[in-house]
């Protein structure tokens, strides 16, 4: 069975960071690319950031160019993503997603929420 | 990287069908086959409804279609039943390796 469980989320405030975790079992995680994607309190999904298997092609959605890095551990079948400089409109529910070519999310975790705020 | 365009709210009686429509730009729904859907219950994760545009994964029932004309993607949900009540998202490749999502349609089960 396939699982992805996120960690790290909390409360910060703006200007502060923070690093996300997402640990994946139940598929050999090598072999997929992997997805952040975040969901603000009463708001939709948004793409945030996607990485390819071996980790040397990183793509980000505008908004968070240069301020967050996604990045995996294949060998602890771990996903990341490091989130600096933080903003209130980064408060959001941050779902791990396991990513193929033509598709985002084949599954999701249950997500961990990021809160900025003074 | 603008958001493509759902309606934010249709609405069906059971057994009846619903359609939800999901504009882009020839950049994104319109340029490329790799639209898919996903459902979201209230505090649940999304779920992956459908694929390049009309493939469903394995254990969605065959209720739930897709389609896509131009820029315009639909998901068709016909049989309505109470359970598909739900958050509903459409998202595409928008080329150079991005991607958009819809701002999502809430459906109601009358």
């Amino acid at each position: 069975e396939v699982q992805l469980v996120e960690s790290g989320g909390g409360l910060v405030q703006p200007g502060g960071s923070l690093r996300l975790s997402c640990a994946a079992s139940g598929f050999t995680f090598s072999t997929f690319r992997m997805t952040w994607v975040r969901q603000a309190p009463g708001k939709g999904l948004e793409w945030v950031a996607n990485i390819k298997q071996d980790g040397t092609e990183k793509y980000y959605v505008d908004s968070v160019k240069g301020r967050f890095t996604i990045s995996r551990d294949n060998a602890k079948n771990s996903l990341y993503l490091q989130m600096n400089s933080l903003r209130a409109e980064d408060t959001a529910v941050y779902y791990c997603a396991q990513s193929n070519w033509n598709y985002l999310g084949g599954y999701w975790g249950q997500g961990t929420l990021v809160t900025v705020s003074s | 990287q603008s958001a493509l365009t759902q309606p934010r709210s249709v609405s069906g009686s059971p057994g009846q069908s619903v359609t939800i429509s999901c504009t882009g730009t020839s950049s994104d729904v319109g340029g490329y086959n790799y639209v898919s859907w996903y459902q979201q219950h209230p505090g649940k994760a999304p779920k992956l409804m459908i694929y390049d545009v009309t493939k469903r994964p394995s254990g969605v029932p065959d209720r739930f279609s897709g389609s896509k004309s131009g820029n315009t993607a639909s998901l068709t949900i016909s049989g309505l039943q109470a359970e598909d009540e739900a958050d509903y998202y459409c998202c595409s490749y928008a080329g150079s390796s991005t991607w958009v999502f819809g701002g999502g349609t809430k459906l109601t089960v009358l």
